[in-house]
């Protein structure tokens, strides 16, 4: 079974760096064909696809969000870190770490989900 | 990067209505688009992948099409547990991007 869960601060300040860890179970990041997610959702709004990171350790983020983020792995803590620098208010959001497997050339679908976080961002 | 758009943004409908969803990629993007449904305050659940591809468990009544850029999502027959947001996502290049959402409201 597969399971994933964020963890992270609920409130942080602006300019604050918000550093999430996503622990997850029943999968490997060691495995080919594996990757971890960050997705977000502003209360009320759509999903936002933030990052990516595989299981070759490549890295993919958000155009628009490419300079404020970072995504590592620990394979033997079965962890992936997601940092967010200069945080805003507009970033406040409810933040997921999801599986995306990419078991051919190309990804599939986020097949499992974490219950998210919800991030608030005020002084 | 791949922009996303859904129509309508907000759909009412009876149970027992057939209704789609469209959501059109800014470019060909092949096959590689999936479905999720959120219902409020839950978790998305990937409906269905690869445009047509249906996730073990979801019902017949959830249908994918479409190809290059655009991409219909048919529900056959409404149940009271189908109203919920449904999004769309191109898993063809990165950032794999996202509609913004179609809400199916109970008329």
């Amino acid at each position: 079974q597969v399971t994933l869960r964020e963890s992270g601060p609920a409130l942080v300040k602006p300019t604050q760096t918000l550093t999430l860890t996503c622990t997850f179970s029943g999968f490997s990041l060691n495995n080919n064909g594996m990757c971890v997610t960050w997705i977000r959702q502003p209360p009320g709004k759509a999903l936002e696809w933030l990052a990516l990171i595989d299981w070759d350790d490549d890295k993919y983020f958000s155009s628009s969000l490419r300079t404020r983020l970072t995504i590592s792995k620990d394979t033997s803590k079965n962890q992936v870190v997601l940092t967010m620098t200069n945080m805003d208010p507009a970033d406040t959001a409810t933040y997921f770490c999801a599986r995306t497997p990419k078991y051919t050339s190309s990804w599939s679908g986020i097949d499992s989900w974490g219950q998210g976080t919800l991030v608030t961002v005020s002084s | 990067d791949i922009q996303m758009t859904q129509s309508p943004s907000s759909l009412f409908a009876s149970v027992g209505d057939r209704v789609t969803i469209t959501c059109r990629a800014s470019q060909s993007i092949g096959h590689l688009l999936s479905w999720y449904q959120q219902k409020s305050g839950q978790v998305p659940k990937l409906l269905i992948e690869d445009a047509s591809s249906l996730q073990s468990g979801v019902p017949l009544r959830f249908h994918g099409s479409g190809s290059g850029a655009e991409f219909t999502l048919t529900i056959s027959s409404l149940q009271p547990a189908d109203f919920a947001t449904y999004f769309c996502q191109q898993t063809y290049s990165t950032p794999l991007t996202f509609g913004p959402g179609t809400t199916l409201y109970i008329k």
